[in-house]
């Protein structure tokens, strides 16, 4: 029972360059998300999905793309990737809302990636 | 707008207890999450209050109260191994388990 996971852990791109990060989960949770997190500035939501097939723009979606093709697997693109981009990026999955603590949602370890 | 405002950094000594404010104003409340985040690891889930009142849990304490727009984390009997980043989060009344984060009161305890 892995929880989640996100591949790779590091990544070092050159500008202009294009990536895919993974996020896996073993939770059957329907809510996923991803978030980039910046010195001072905390979680920011980029993109988020509601079930397979689904997808929605979040905080700061822009320079992004996102699928969710099957109900585990949520996957974050980055087409040319800019300086400004390089950033902490963060999976996270929670159940749907039943107004309880269990609610919450459940991060990966997150990647590092940095753009030169 | 949405806004959520808590102290950037706070010290305290070992034994001791910490109490870690946060604020918040948004357009929506359903909720409001704390967790806990190690450096270079991922934010782990500590407290969750959506009445007003208080919630404990072991050591640590959480706090809300709707009309202020006001929370806080009461660490107790503090540790070394409590050093670490807490976020406040709050989840929006839109649906969809969105959360809003602040960004977060790094806490550092000394012996």
């Amino acid at each position: 029972n892995a929880g989640v996971t996100q591949t790779p852990k590091f990544r070092v791109l050159k500008t202009g360059q294009s990536m895919t990060l993974l996020c896996a989960q073993d939770m059957n949770h329907e809510y996923m998300y991803w978030y980039r997190q910046d010195p001072g500035m905390g979680l920011r939501l980029i993109h988020y999905s509601v079930g397979e097939g689904t997808t929605a723009k979040g905080e700061v979606p822009d320079g992004y793309n996102v699928s969710r093709l099957k109900k585990q697997n949520f996957l974050l693109g980055l087409e040319s990737a800019a300086p400004s981009q390089t950033s902490v990026y963060f999976c996270a999955t929670s159940r749907r809302e039943t107004g309880s603590s269990t609610d919450t949602q459940y991060f990966g370890p997150g990647t590092r990636l940095t753009v030169l | 707008g949405q806004n959520i405002d808590q102290p950037t950094e706070m010290t305290a000594t070992e034994g001791a207890i910490v109490q870690i404010n946060c604020t918040y104003q948004t357009s929506g409340f359903n909720g409001l999450f704390w967790y806990q985040q190690h450096a270079g690891e991922a934010p782990t889930f500590l407290s969750y209050n959506v009445l007003d009142g208080l919630e404990e849990k072991g050591r640590f304490s959480s706090f809300l109260s709707r009309s202020k727009g006001y929370s806080y984390l009461l660490l107790k009997e503090l540790q070394m191994k409590d050093s670490a980043s807490y976020l406040c989060a709050v989840r929006e009344s839109g649906g969809y388990n969105k959360l809003i984060f602040g960004a977060g009161t790094r806490l550092a305890v000394h012996p």
